[in-house]
């Protein structure tokens, strides 16, 4: 089974909103990343946090982590239109497997 | 540096018939990982190798299987295909390993069985 489960399974905002997308884990990790898909496409990273870590961010981007509650969350500001995509997280539990949550289709509408 | 690339980017095959996928990564990456993404069961890690050597295998039957040559380039290969088989397999590299450090995507391979 997958390891990780996004939510919500689809977000709508308008532009210059912030968007705000949820992951949660099952088991312990060492560190969690954030994935961006363009339809159709391979996936673009967006951001790594270690299980050491609480916040951090990236231009726009602001990722938390909770790991008494295994969970993540991924927070876009100002959001534009071509943030439009599936966001996924992928977590790494050990022993080399990497697994994608089902992720968030976010449309940012101009 | 040129990024991941895989080819080719789209094949359709026919059930009971075999297929073989291609991946370079980007130069100086060891570690290259392929996925299987569907609509119905989303992004599924399929298997990852590391200087030639198989290091994890995801949970997929045996038809499924790849290798790893010593210029790092990977291929994956499915054999007696079936319907659920179409998919958009996807490799990445990586430097270390799938969970230690970002991954790099390919533009992924669009696979339809018919």
């Amino acid at each position: 089974s997958q390891q990780g489960e996004e939510d919500p399974q689809a977000l709508s905002i308008q532009e210059g909103e912030n968007a705000t997308m949820n992951c949660s884990y099952k088991t312990s990790i060492n560190n969690l990343q954030w994935y961006r898909q363009n339809s159709g496409r391979g996936l673009v990273h967006l951001i790594l946090i270690r299980s050491n870590e609480r916040e951090k961010h990236s231009g726009r981007l602001r990722v938390t982590l909770d790991t008494s509650k295994k969970s993540s969350s991924l927070l876009i500001t100002a959001s534009r239109a071509a943030d439009t995509a599936s966001y996924f997280c992928a977590t790494d539990a050990g022993g080399n497997q990497f697994y994608f949550g089902t992720g968030t289709s976010l449309t940012v509408i101009p | 540096k040129a990024g991941v690339t895989q080819t080719p980017r789209y094949l359709i095959k026919t059930r009971g018939q075999q297929v073989t996928l291609s991946c370079s990564p980007i130069s100086g990456h060891r570690s290259v990982s392929w996925y299987q993404q569907t609509p119905g069961q989303g992004l599924q890690f399929l298997f990852e190798y590391f200087s030639e050597t198989q290091r994890n295998k995801g949970n997929f039957p045996g038809r499924f299987s790849g290798r790893q040559f010593s210029n790092s380039r990977s291929e994956m290969n499915v054999s007696t295909l079936e319907l659920g088989d179409s998919a958009l397999y996807l490799c990445a590299s990586s430097l270390v390993g799938a969970g230690g450090s970002r991954q790099f995507f390919g533009p992924g391979t669009r696979l339809t069985v018919l």
